[in-house]
């Protein structure tokens, strides 16, 4: 069955810096990830998707990068902000799968 | 405007009882499903359904059910409620391409005593 970890269950990070969360998963051929972030007592909000034939993608401060060689992702939050500070989900999908979660990276960012 | 709204929010009950959580999204989106969340924060599917097929992930006991009423509603029905099943229990939606992200509503917690 599909396998999806997450580095790091939490990073603490010093304001200012790049945070680099991982996302590795085996057993599994998406042909796309997607990138969540949780808030305490919320749903999960969708930020980042990237294609299997895509090697990086950016938003604002954002950028993931896509290896399916290595079957993994990192996700990048560069200028870290305390208001950066959530769990963040890596989530394999594409054709008729469904979305399969990543167990989460929590982030705090500190002042 | 809310995107995806569940009812209600907080759910205390007693083991043996059947509760229904209500979801509702007005995105138009083709698909809707339930998640669970549990105590260490780990987010698994339970269903997922558009007007066509139902799809249930295997490890869900048949005491759950979604149910559909139109496109925009899918409410889950637990029958004989226990105690594991207190956790976080989480309605999205997504058009029928998935890859343009899931629209998650905010959780109801559930909590079985």
């Amino acid at each position: 069955s599909q396998k999806i970890e997450q580095n790091s269950e939490a990073l603490n990070i010093q304001e200012g810096k790049t945070a680099t969360l991982t996302c590795n998963y085996t057993n599994y051929s998406p042909a796309y990830l997607q990138w969540y972030r949780q808030d305490p007592g919320r749903g999960p909000v969708f930020l980042l998707l990237i294609r299997e034939n895509e090697k990086e993608k950016r938003k604002e401060r954002l950028k993931v990068t896509f290896d399916t060689t290595l079957k993994q992702s990192l996700f990048h939050i560069t200028a870290s902000q305390p208001a950066d500070s959530a769990t963040y989900l890596c989530a394999p999908g594409g054709g008729a799968n469904n979305l399969f979660f990543g167990t989460g990276t929590r982030l705090t960012v500190i002042p | 405007d809310t995107a995806v709204s569940q009812t209600p929010k907080y759910l205390v009950t007693q083991m043996g009882n059947d509760k229904s959580i209500k979801c509702e999204q007005n995105l138009g989106h083709d698909t809707m499903y339930w998640y669970k969340q549990d105590s260490k924060k780990f987010l698994k599917i339970m269903f997922s359904y558009n007007n066509k097929e139902l799809i249930i992930n295997e490890t869900v006991p048949n005491r759950f059910s979604p149910k559909s009423p139109d496109k925009a509603h899918l409410n889950l029905h637990i029958n004989s409620l226990e105690l594991g099943d207190s956790a976080v229990y989480f309605c999205a939606s997504s058009q029928r391409d998935r890859s343009y992200g899931y629209t998650f509503g905010s959780g109801t917690r559930l909590t079985v005593v």
